[in-house]
């Protein structure tokens, strides 16, 4: 079973350009997350979708962030502009459900360095 | 809001000996979900170990087990029988009523 996807594995940009993330899930799993990690912390998760809906977006900087999971399936993060505390690992999980119990599996996630 | 808290910011251990890391929570979910994940310096984050708050027995996979103390508010994962491998950051997360909260993570190091 393939895991999950991402690219680009790392991006350097400037402070004020605009970047775009891309994950692709396990296949079959409904429920798809954004995290972000900076260095030193755990992973704080951005958004949530179940298929392409949003079940939760509260951490999201929506005035910098966006994303997007069309047709249920793949999904992209993007940063526009970037300020320089976006530097960050941005890892994508999925998991079959909602709710407790569910096993999310990560992909080997994206890092960011703005300068 | 839910809360976890891993005391511990770096543990050794010697190769082939048992290892405990720390983790403390807090909730008002009277139903949630404890995880362990293993972060290896390649960034993935690999799931380890589930505790449900109503079972009734501590969570065992292999040589990872759960040391789940409920009135405690504790969730401390046993490593046995430790291999060089193990050397990563490991998280404690928890889940409730709301998203995954994960704890700041303890780096452990095995020497051989």
């Amino acid at each position: 079973e393939a895991g999950v996807a991402q690219s680009p594995r790392y991006k350097i940009i400037e402070k004020r350009q605009s970047v775009a993330f891309w994950c692709n899930p396990i296949s079959g799993h409904a429920t798809l997350y954004w995290y972000q990690q900076i260095l030193g912390q755990g992973p704080k998760l951005l958004i949530q979708f179940q298929n392409n809906g949003v079940v939760d977006d509260s951490q999201l900087p929506k005035d910098r962030f966006s994303a997007e999971r069309l047709k249920g399936v793949d999904s992209t993060l993007k940063i526009q502009p970037a300020k320089l505390e976006d530097s960050a690992v941005y890892l994508c999980a999925s998991s079959l459900g909602i709710g407790t119990g569910y096993e999310q599996y990560f992909g080997p996630g994206t890092r960011l360095t703005v300068t | 809001a839910q809360k976890i808290t891993q005391t511990q910011p770096g543990m050794f251990v010697q190769e082939k000996e048992a290892v405990t890391l720390d983790c403390t929570y807090d909730t008002s979910d009277p139903s949630y979900g404890l995880f362990w994940y293993k972060q290896p310096s390649s960034g993935e984050m690999i799931f380890l170990i589930y505790q449900g708050s109503y079972d009734q027995q501590n969570a065992t996979e292999g040589r990872y087990s759960l040391n789940f103390q409920k009135a405690r508010k504790s969730a401390n994962l046993v490593i046995s029988a430790s291999q060089l491998g193990d050397s990563a950051m490991y998280f404690c997360a928890i889940e409730g009523n709301t998203p995954l909260v994960f704890g700041k993570g303890t780096r452990l190091s095995v020497i051989a």
